[in-house]
């Protein structure tokens, strides 16, 4: 398969606890975004890279949150210090160059 | 000024008729409209997308229609079929960034 993976699917966890997602973006794409999903809402934009540089970053990811992208391959949000309030679906994408964005099967988070 | 707002929330359509969804938006930087088209537990999918220089454009049964005066753009999907059935998210993304601000989405049922 060459779409946009994500790891986990699902996540559960207790509040305060810190998570770690991961993904991998179709192999030739040099553009990766994260976004954050609601229930009932559309996706919110948190941040996105070119390579390995995070080139912006939302008002919406606090400092409890980081993403990484490293080799400029796959990407890893980390959220610390988990609250009730972050639980959403965590979807990853990816773009050539700015092209469309094709989106991963996301990562449904919640915290207990 | 951010926002993109979309209507209506639901939509409850018969095979074969005519599916329509609305968006409106304010800022004026925006130069890019496309839409997506999310089944559960799946991540959205661009179906089709629209720049401001046109006032329209079809693929196959979807049609984006796009009114720069009145700051608003819509989806009419032809001859409704049961595999349409999900939910549309219309957006829009300001020219030189990659960032895209999603509408709240509209959730198409389709009865055969």
């Amino acid at each position: 398969d060459t779409g946009v993976s994500q790891d986990p699917r699902h996540k559960i966890t207790k509040r305060g606890q810190n998570v770690t997602f991961r993904c991998d973006p179709i192999s030739e794409h040099n553009r990766l975004y994260w976004y954050r999903q609601t229930l009932g809402q559309g996706p919110e934009f948190l941040t996105y890279f070119q390579n390995e540089a995070q080139l912006e970053k939302s008002r919406l990811l606090s400092d409890r949150f980081s993403a990484e992208r490293p080799k400029g391959s796959f990407s890893t949000l980390e959220i610390q210090r988990t609250e009730q309030g972050d639980s959403a679906m965590y979807l990853c994408a990816s773009s050539l160059n700015g092209g469309e964005q094709f989106f991963g099967p996301g990562t449904r988070l919640t915290v207990l | 000024q951010q926002q993109v707002k979309q209507s209506p929330q639901s939509l409850i359509v018969q095979k074969g008729g005519i599916s329509i969804i609305n968006c409106a938006y304010e800022n004026t930087a925006f130069d890019y409209f496309p839409w997506y088209q999310q089944f559960p537990g799946k991540g959205p999918a661009l179906l089709i997308a629209i720049r401001p220089d046109v006032s329209e454009k079809k693929e196959g049964r979807f049609t984006i229609s796009f009114n720069k005066s009145a700051k608003q753009f819509s989806l009419h999907i032809m001859d409704s079929q049961p595999g349409d059935s999900a939910t549309y998210f219309c957006a829009a993304s300001i020219e030189g960034t990659d960032k895209l601000i999603f509408g709240t989405g509209t959730r198409l049922q389709v009865f055969p």
